[in-house]
């Protein structure tokens, strides 16, 4: 069964304290991995996508990383404005819709 | 603003009541999906359109859902005889895609919040 996994389900950092997310998934034949941010009460973000094995994406103090099994999402010296809901999400092939699979997301939270 | 829109941004009903919520995905985005999501949970599938065709529907998808897309641009899903189990926040998502096999990424509405009461 197509599967994604996100850990932990909730993060607490203090402000500057780097940390990572990760996202494992299980689903034939992965045609590319989304990362989505969430605030309370909005719509997904979009954040990164990533395609094959050993790709890495930056953004600000995020990086992106994909391996065979799972992604890392790279939280460096985070901010209180980085709180929020992290997604995963990777697309079904089997009827070529491209429909999304989310994992149950990863609540952040960052502390001055 | 160029990004997706969707309206209302919230919706009170009490229970049986028809619902209709809007989303204006785009404009040069050819798929239009929409997804429900319940609290502490990721967005679940409900449907997509590729221009104006309805291509597939999730089991999540009872008969008093209904989506339509006229003329390949605004969305619209319906919610008939509405039940408190229908509470939810309902996202609405644009793409671009050229190339077979290739998945472009989802850019998300701000959602429509659905209290049925």
């Amino acid at each position: 069964e197509d599967q994604v996994t996100q850990s932990p389900e909730a993060l607490r950092l203090q402000e500057g304290e780097s940390s990572s997310l990760n996202c494992s998934y299980t689903v034939s034949g992965l045609r590319g991995l989304f990362w989505y941010r969430q605030d309370p009460g909005k719509g997904p973000e979009f954040l990164f996508t990533l395609y094959s094995a050993g790709e890495e994406k930056e953004k600000e103090r995020l990086k992106a990383t994909l391996t065979k099994k799972e992604s890392f999402l790279h939280i460096t010296a985070p901010k209180p404005e980085d709180s929020a809901t992290y997604l995963c999400a990777v697309p079904l092939i089997y009827n070529q819709g491209g429909k999304l699979i989310f994992g149950q997301g990863t609540e952040l939270s960052v502390k001055p | 603003d160029t990004g997706v829109s969707q309206n209302p941004r919230h919706k009170i009903t009490k229970r049986g009541q028809n619902v209709t919520f809007r989303c204006d995905p785009i404009s040069e985005h050819n798929r239009l999906y929409w997804y429900r999501q319940t609290l502490g949970q990721g967005p679940e599938f409900l449907t997509y359109f590729q221009n104006e065709a309805q291509l597939e529907k999730s089991r999540l998808l009872s008969d008093r859902f209904s989506a339509e897309r006229p003329k390949g641009s605004f969305s619209t899903l319906e919610i008939q005889r509405t039940e408190q189990g229908d509470s939810a926040m309902y996202l609405c998502a644009s793409s671009l895609v050229k190339l077979r096999g290739l998945y472009n990424e989802q850019f998300f509405g701000p959602g429509t919040r659905l209290t049925v009461l």
